[in-house]
C-alpha cells in the first residue's frame, strides 16, 4: 500500500524549533516530489513548497521562503519541514503529500498539527 | 504568482442536486488544474486532475472541465457522503496555488 505516515503531534513555545517528518512506503521514494501544505484551523489550503528526494531539489512558495526549510533523506524515505523559531501563527495542522506525474497531490500524510503557545 | 478564485465560497443543495463550482485562474494554466475533497477532520483527497480526468477510484458522479483560466467541477447527484470542502488547485511548472475552497452542504 502507498502511504505517507507524518510524524505526531507538537506542542511548542514561541522561539523554539522544530522538524516534522514525512515518511512513504509502498512506493520509490526518490521518483516523486513531496509537497507540503499548511492548514489553519477552519481555515484553506496553503501550498508552502516541494522536494525531490532524488536530488533534494527544492521550491517553495513565496509566502514561506525563508519562513521554513524543507528537506530529506531518501535512505530511509523521509521529507522534513523545519522551524528555526516558531511563532504562535505557525499553529497549524501541516499536511505532505506525493506529487504524481500529472503534478496532483496524489497521496496525502494523516497530517500533523503544530501548536505554538507561550 | 497565480491566483485561484472559487464560487460559490457555501453552497447547501438537496440529496440528488446536480450541483457546480466554477474555479477561475489569474492567468491562462492551460488545463493544470485539479480538485479535492477534504471532509471534517481529514486530509484532502484528490478527485480530479488536468482539469477532467477522474481518478482512479472516485465516483463518476464527480466531473471537472475547462481549460485556460475557467474551470467547472459538478457533482451530478448530491448524496449525502459528498459533505465536504471542495478546493481546486493550479500545477503550473511545479508551483501551486489552492482555491479558497467551497464548502458544500445538505439542505
Amino acid at each position: 500500500e502507498v502511504q505517507l505516515v507524518q510524524s505526531g503531534a507538537e506542542v511548542k513555545k514561541p522561539g523554539e524549533s522544530l522538524k516534522i517528518s514525512c515518511e512513504g512506503s509502498g512506493y520509490s521514494f526518490s521518483s516523486y516530489w513531496i509537497g507540503w501544505v499548511r492548514q489553519v484551523p477552519g481555515k484553506g489550503l496553503e501550498w508552502m513548497g516541494i522536494i525531490y528526494p532524488g536530488d533534494s531539489d527544492t521550491r517553495y512558495s513565496p509566502s514561506f521562503q525563508g519562513q521554513v526549510s524543507i528537506s530529506d533523506d531518501k535512505s530511509i524515505s523521509t521529507a522534513y519541514l523545519q522551524w528555526s523559531s516558531l511563532k504562535a501563527s505557525d499553529t497549524a495542522m501541516y499536511y505532505c503529500a506525493r506529487i504524481s506525474m500529472r503534478d496532483a497531490f496524489d497521496i496525502w500524510g494523516q497530517g500533523t498539527m503544530v501548536t505554538v503557545s507561550s | 504568482d497565480i491566483q485561484m478564485t472559487q464560487s460559490p465560497s457555501s453552497l447547501s443543495a438537496s440529496v440528488g442536486d446536480r450541483v457546480s463550482i466554477t474555479c477561475q485562474a489569474s492567468q491562462d494554466i492551460s488545463n493544470s488544474l485539479n480538485w479535492y475533497q477534504q471532509k471534517p477532520g481529514k486530509a484532502p483527497n484528490l478527485l480530479i486532475y488536468d482539469a477532467s480526468t477522474l481518478e482512479t477510484g472516485v465516483p463518476s458522479r464527480f466531473s471537472g472541465s475547462g481549460s485556460g483560466t475557467d474551470f467547472t467541477f459538478t457533482i451530478s447527484s448530491l448524496q449525502p457522503e459528498d459533505i465536504a470542502t471542495y478546493y481546486c488547485q493550479q500545477s503550473g511548472n511545479l508551483l501551486f496555488t489552492f482555491g479558497p475552497g467551497t464548502k458544500v452542504d445538505i439542505k
